[in-house]
């Protein structure tokens, strides 16, 4: 069965730093691999997708996300933290299931971004 | 417009009632699917469907149902409400092959007393 494991509930980092988000996935198949932000009250929006193309996936916001099949991992990263990317980050992979495709999603990292 | 809308956005209600939470969608998916969302948990999956002939339960589906009134309309209930159904529900919808990802509504705050 195909999972996801987030590192770390709550991540904070100063303004100007880098964030790095960590996502491992467990799949039996080639996975698609997603980022997800959620802003306080709000519904959650695809930052970026991994689907089988380039491995360095550029989003929106600045982030990107790098797929690594030998590390089972597809870590979020962003080179400079601004106030405004404080959320919930979450990775989901997809799951194939006959003809449906469904989202399993880890359980979420808290970014914090500090003066 | 918002291409996933939810109503309501919050709601406050007692043990034993029965609550309707209402989906509609613009993008034209075939696919919707709910959630609900607790602290520490992420997202789990309630009930998915193909498409309107078509009702599946996800991980969590106990204590809840589902109606698929038309391609654009999901909703869920909870026939009997208990304070362990507090918690954030979102709709969702997607294309077929899911490789776009999945379209979130902005949630409803529900409240079992």
């Amino acid at each position: 069965a195909q999972s996801v494991t987030q590192l770390g509930s709550h991540v904070s980092v100063s303004e100007g730093a880098l964030v790095l988000l960590r996502c491992n996935y467990s799949s039996s198949v080639p996975p698609y691999l997603f980022w997800y932000v959620q802003y306080p009250n709000q519904g959650l929006q695809l930052l970026l997708k991994y689907t089988s193309a380039a491995t360095l996936v550029k989003g929106i916001n600045g982030f990107e996300a790098e797929f690594k099949k030998s590390e089972t991992s597809f870590h979020l990263t962003k080179p400079s933290a601004h106030m405004s990317d404080a959320a919930e980050y979450f990775c989901a992979v997809r799951i194939n299931t006959g003809t449906a495709s469904k989202l399993t999603f880890g359980t979420g990292t808290r970014l914090q971004v500090t003066l | 417009d918002a291409d996933v809308t939810q109503t309501p956005r919050n709601r406050i209600t007692k043990t034993g009632k029965r609550i309707m939470l209402e989906c509609s969608q613009t993008k034209g998916h075939d696919r919707m699917y709910w959630y609900r969302q607790d602290p520490g948990l992420g997202l789990r999956l309630i009930y998915y469907s193909f498409d309107v002939k078509d009702i599946n339960k996800g991980e969590i589906s106990d204590g809840y149902s589902v109606s698929r009134q038309a391609q654009a309309k999901f909703s869920l209930s909870l026939e009997s409400a208990i304070p362990n159904q507090t918690a954030l529900y979102f709709c969702a919808t997607s294309d077929p092959t899911g490789a776009t990802g999945q379209f979130f509504g902005p949630g409803t705050r529900l409240t079992v007393l």
